[in-house]
């Protein structure tokens, strides 16, 4: 069966601490993500990784960075914790296109930064 | 840039019923087109999806057709189940750059017995 793992479920941390969110695949996918999801915004892309130490931008980079070392590992870091960073972390991954290969999402992260 | 509008909720219906919940989109080119559901607790699962104009994608009793005339992409049901009860997410795929998705913000659904 398909799967996307993130590390963590729920996430406490304080105001200022540095965040390693983790996220594997196991299907050998190019792509992967990072979205956040917030009430009355929907997803917004943070960033996305299309091979192994590529990334770009998404439409709220500000306060994050990534890490791709590996093919199947994708993590998200908040550099320095803010409440407004409280929020559902959703990592995804897919093939070449995500017209011909769906994204599979993890179940997400849930963090309260403090 | 692009966009997608998703009608505002929650939704709450009786089970049996008819469903439509609306999705609009701004985009150039020509998008492919998707909705994803979430039931609670869990991630995102692709309900179905739309590849070129007048297509339509189904699944699960679901349906969807893009309609490049109306920039829509309505999902419907003929009839809601209580296991449909879910948050729904239009979302699309920007010509040219396959990989990233834009979603709208998503519509609850609550079916009640």
């Amino acid at each position: 069966d398909v799967k996307v793992t993130q590390s963590s479920r729920y996430l406490v941390k304080r105001t200022g601490e540095k965040v390693f969110l983790e996220c594997v695949q196991d299907m050998d996918h190019e792509n992967m993500f990072w979205y956040r999801q917030d009430p009355g915004l929907g997803l917004r892309l943070i960033y996305f990784s299309y091979d192994v130490k590529m990334k770009e931008k998404g439409d709220i980079p500000e306060g994050y960075s990534v890490s791709r070392e590996k093919k199947e590992r994708f993590s998200l870091i908040l550099e320095s914790a803010s409440t407004n960073q409280t929020s559902m972390y959703l990592c995804a991954s897919s093939g070449q296109t995500v017209i011909n290969t769906e994204a599979f999402f993890g179940q997400g992260t849930r963090l309260t930064v403090v | 840039g692009n966009s997608v509008t998703q009608m505002e909720g929650p939704v709450t219906l009786s089970e049996e019923a008819f469903l439509t919940i609306n999705c609009t989109y701004t985009a150039t080119g020509y998008p492919s087109l998707f909705w994803y559901v979430q039931y609670p607790g869990e991630g995102l699962q692709l309900l179905l999806k739309a590849t070129k104009a007048d297509d339509k994608g189904s699944n699960k009793g679901f349906e969807a057709t893009y309609r490049k005339e109306t920039t829509s992409f309505h999902l419907e049901k003929g009839s809601v189940q209580v296991s449909d009860s879910a948050v729904y997410f239009c979302a699309l795929v920007k010509t040219g750059t396959a990989s990233k998705l834009t979603f709208g913000t998503g519509t609850r659904l609550q079916v009640t017995l």
